[in-house]
């Protein structure tokens, strides 16, 4: 059971847009910053987002997050087959005094 | 470029101790703000975190596992050590090592995969 709950996956068509939502609570994303993860198959997680809503260098703006109270939200617009993957998000836990991850979604471009 | 480099054994027995090394390089672990984790992901399963440790030495464990691990830094062989004492079937998993700067977990290596059985 992970602190962050995220749906366990999620569909839409290429050249659409999708959510990916992230809850948690006041000990972690309402009080701390949020990273998403891209987890291709077979392959190590990278880095999708940051500090809630930035972009590494290399990150399309096709991708996007926000918070919101104690959830956030990853966005991925003009959807590519080459988006299928599973989707993390990450934060710290203030009370756990641990960083904690989210369950992950996986994405199924149709 | 940042990149890092998770080793040790594949297989190891149930009861028996895991020493894993992530050798990095592209960085160097006596930089301010500085920090390198571990992370693990059972076969199918989401992700773990472990341990991290900082610079400054400062070290943070999971809460649940607090009591088998242990992490250490060689600054100046640029590796990282985790041991994992005790280890039992429902420990194998990749374990991956990854940079820190800030907040995120921004360079990861590609993950090495521990099966732990008898």
């Amino acid at each position: 059971q992970s602190v962050l709950t995220q749906p366990p996956s999620v569909s839409a068509a290429p050249g659409q847009k999708v959510t990916i939502s992230c809850s948690g609570s006041s000990s972690n994303i309402g009080n701390n910053y949020v990273s998403w993860y891209q987890q291709l198959p077979g392959t190590a997680p990278k880095l999708l987002i940051y500090d809630n809503n930035k972009r590494p260098s290399g990150i399309p703006d096709r991708f996007s997050g926000s918070k919101s109270g104690t959830s956030a939200t990853l966005g991925i617009t003009g959807l590519q087959t080459g988006d299928e993957a599973d989707y993390y998000c990450g934060t710290w836990d203030s009370s756990l005094s641990a960083r904690v991850f989210g369950g992950g979604t996986k994405l199924t471009v149709l | 470029q940042i990149t890092l480099k998770e080793s040790g054994p594949t297989l190891v027995k149930p009861t028996q101790t895991l020493t894993l090394t992530c050798t990095f390089s592209g960085f160097s672990l006596s930089t301010s703000g500085v920090g390198v984790g571990w992370i693990r992901q059972p076969p199918g399963k989401a992700l773990e975190w472990l341990a991290l440790i900082y610079w400054d030495d400062d070290k943070r464990y999971s809460p649940s596992l607090k009591s088998r691990l242990t992490i250490t830094k060689d600054t100046s062989k640029n590796q990282v050590v985790l041991t994992m004492t005790n280890m039992d079937p429902v420990d194998t998993a990749t374990y991956y090592c990854a940079h820190v700067y800030g907040d995120p977990f921004d360079y990861w290596g590609q993950g090495t995969l521990v099966t732990v059985s008898s």
